[in-house]
């Protein structure tokens, strides 16, 4: 069965540009979750969703955004962004109710 | 939100029993305890949880203590494979977030 996949696996980015990242859950896997991975801050969550809605969402600002679509495939979109937002993305799939996560191999973000 | 407290790194010889501790002073009745680890350049992977009780699979133990204020995950023998950084985590029984601190990072000596 094929694991959680992420595109792009590195992006460099200017300041103020916007970015968007992609994430495809383990079929048949309907809840996704996003986190940001920095040396600081550690692993931190940012949202997640489940049946195209947003069931959950971290402490991060408005430009952090996401979507998921009718066949589980979930983006996120970072508008604006700063140096602050560099960063390994990490996308991670799990059936309804199950407590293990699969995560994706990451995004790693590079604003400059 | 219940914070878990975890030694920033942590040592082991190859093929020794490794004991990763873990605090979590305020956690609730319904929050489970989770584990994580992340091999270099990876995402992180499940590897136990538990509620009360002590847990065994085939990749490592977890030693709830009684209070449940704190919990040890066990390596029974240690490889160079197991070279990792080590997240333990509380999980709301009714919510949907993992709450990850920042890990233990855990170097096999051969």
């Amino acid at each position: 069965k094929a694991g959680v996949t992420q595109t792009p696996r590195y992006l460099i980015k200017t300041r103020g540009q916007q970015v968007t990242l992609s994430c495809s859950p383990i079929s048949g896997h309907r809840s996704v979750s996003w986190y940001q991975q920095t040396p600081g801050q550690g692993l931190q969550f940012l949202f997640e969703y489940f049946s195209e809605t947003q069931r959950n969402k971290g402490n991060f600002p408005g430009r952090f955004s996401g979507r998921q679509f009718s066949n589980s495939r979930s983006e996120m979109n970072v508008s604006t962004l700063e140096l602050g937002d560099s960063a390994l993305y990490l996308c991670a799939s799990r059936f309804q109710g199950a407590y293990e996560q699969y995560f994706g191999p990451g995004t790693r973000l590079t604003v400059t | 939100d219940a914070k878990t407290t975890q030694p920033n790194s942590m040592e082991s010889n190859e093929e020794e029993p490794v004991h990763l501790p873990c605090n979590h002073s305020t956690i609730s009745g319904t929050d489970y305890i989770h584990w994580y680890r992340q091999l270099p350049s990876q995402g992180p992977e499940y590897v136990i949880h538990g509620l009360t009780s002590n847990v065994n699979n085939r990749m490592a133990s977890l030693a709830i203590a009684e209070d449940r204020k704190s919990s040890t995950l066990i390596l029974h023998r240690a490889t160079l494979r197991d070279a990792a950084v080590y997240y333990c985590i509380l999980r709301d029984r009714t919510g949907n977030q993992f709450y990850f601190g920042t890990g233990t990072s855990l170097t096999v000596i051969p």
